[in-house]
């Protein structure tokens, strides 16, 4: 069955380069999130969309971290001026609606290691 | 701030054993406690335990939460070499849909 798709599966950059991270949650899923695990700990959240906008960002670090949901299915997370801190696997997640009591179903995640 | 803690933070066990893995949380208007496994990048879900649903259970795996405590345990037993993992607790507030992530409990299962 079609599960949330993420590509590239890993992205190595050069510090201060942009990257662009895309998701693809399950069809018919309206909220989608971002979250960023780094080695040895738990997903930290980054952001959550209901349908196209960004329903809420306080996860988003600073301002060099953008993410875009424009046609309400496909998301994809910017990174500019990537830091050597940006290295984590980033993982989607998506659910069917973002109310009541709906499980996140995730990604394989995009390994981004900035050199 | 909320907050999710595992522990241990690695177990390592014989197949055929039984494991308890913990999980306690600190957060505002909690509305469920999540649990997943991590095998290679993606979390798979588990269980979700609710105020009206402490208890779960799907075969060899079940999971109980003690809201006065502010906690909850997955159990494993007979453990097999493929339930060798990294399992991860989370919380949902009411107000809002993200997740908070304990940092997990690495599992390994020996033959």
């Amino acid at each position: 069955g079609a599960g949330v798709s993420q590509t590239p599966s890993n992205k190595v950059t050069e510090k201060g380069k942009y990257v662009e991270l895309r998701c693809d949650p399950i069809s018919g899923h309206t909220a989608l999130y971002w979250y960023r695990q780094s080695l040895g700990q738990g997903p930290e959240f980054l952001i959550y969309f209901q349908g196209t906008g960004a329903a809420d960002d306080s996860g988003l670090p600073n301002d060099r971290f953008f993410a875009v949901r424009p046609e309400g299915s496909v998301s994809t997370l910017k990174i500019q001026r990537t830091e050597r801190g940006d290295s984590a696997v980033y993982l989607c997640a998506s659910s069917i609606t973002s109310g009541g009591y709906n499980e996140q179903f995730f990604g394989p995640g995009t390994r981004l290691t900035v050199l | 701030e909320d907050k999710v803690v595992q522990s241990p933070l690695s177990l390592v066990v014989h197949e055929g054993d039984t494991v308890t893995l913990n999980c306690s949380y600190e957060v505002t208007n909690f509305r469920s406690l999540l649990w997943y496994k991590q095998e290679k990048k993606a979390p798979t879900f588990l269980f979700m335990l609710t105020s009206s649903g402490i208890e779960k259970k799907s075969g060899r795996l079940s999971s109980i939460l003690d809201k006065k405590e502010l906690s909850s345990i997955l159990n494993i037993t007979a453990t097999q070499t493929g339930d060798s993992a990294i399992y991860l607790c989370a919380v949902r507030r009411n107000a809002g849909n993200m997740l908070t992530f304990g940092g997990g409990t690495r599992l390994m299962v020996k033959p």
